[in-house]
């Protein structure tokens, strides 16, 4: 069935380094979304990405969707303790299917 | 305006038992999506209400139901739970303005509800 990977499923980086989240599809993606969850909070949606090769930025996290809309990445430059949380890639077609997430943790 | 509020926050059911979660969506949005999210399987679809209709169900047994109002206000049931149905569940509101599905609006969630089955 209609799946989208996400590697690595756990990160540690030491504050100020740089993290970035994988999203991979063996199929072509209509649409790649992003979210992130903080510990003990809800889903909340980043952005959406549609069109091949496009690339987003968001202060410190650009995100990226493949030439072929197969894969996509969220990098985060100079992390914060406020980066802290899982982030999930998600394609919507007529359902969404979510990836099971990035956890990031940061060390002080 | 006000996020979108599910309740209960918490429920202890045990086996067998059916249980009644609400979701009040975002004032003006139409579409509310109900999600399972467990450690094991991740963040999972469950189905998605427009206009009182169900519009779009993923892969979960028929014990897994819903229904919306006209308010756009939303519940989920599950009746005879199973151990394995412990899990948070999040629903998530967004306007949607057509019935093509592949047209977009953000989507808020809820704080989610967090049921344990014994």
């Amino acid at each position: 069935g209609q799946q989208v990977m996400q590697i690595p499923q756990y990160q540690h980086v030491q504050e100020g380094e740089d993290f970035t989240t994988y999203c991979n599809s063996s199929t072509t993606l209509s649409n790649i979304q992003w979210y992130k969850q903080r510990p003990g909070g809800h889903p909340v949606f980043l952005i959406q990405l549609v069109k091949s090769g496009e690339v987003k930025k968001q202060k410190r996290l650009t995100f990226q969707f493949g030439e072929a809309k197969k894969n996509s990445s969220l990098h985060i430059t100079a992390t914060q303790t406020t980066d802290v949380g899982t982030y999930f890639c998600a394609e919507r077609d007529d359902k969404i299917i979510f990836g099971k997430g990035t956890r990031l943790h940061i060390l002080p | 305006k006000a996020g979108v509020t599910q309740t209960p926050r918490y429920l202890i059911k045990t086996r067998g038992q059916q249980v009644t979660l609400s979701c009040s969506p975002i004032s003006g949005h139409r579409s509310v999506s109900w999600y399972q999210q467990t450690p094991g399987q991740g963040l999972q679809f469950l189905f998605e209400y427009f206009s009182e209709t169900q519009r779009n169900k993923g892969n979960f047994p028929g014990r897994f139901s819903g229904r919306q109002f006209s308010n756009s206000r939303s519940e989920m049931n599950v009746s005879t739970l199973e151990l394995g149905d412990s899990a948070l569940y999040l629903c998530a509101s967004r306007e949607r303005t057509s019935l093509n599905p592949s047209s977009y609006n953000e989507q808020f969630f809820g704080p989610g509800t967090r049921l344990t089955v014994l």
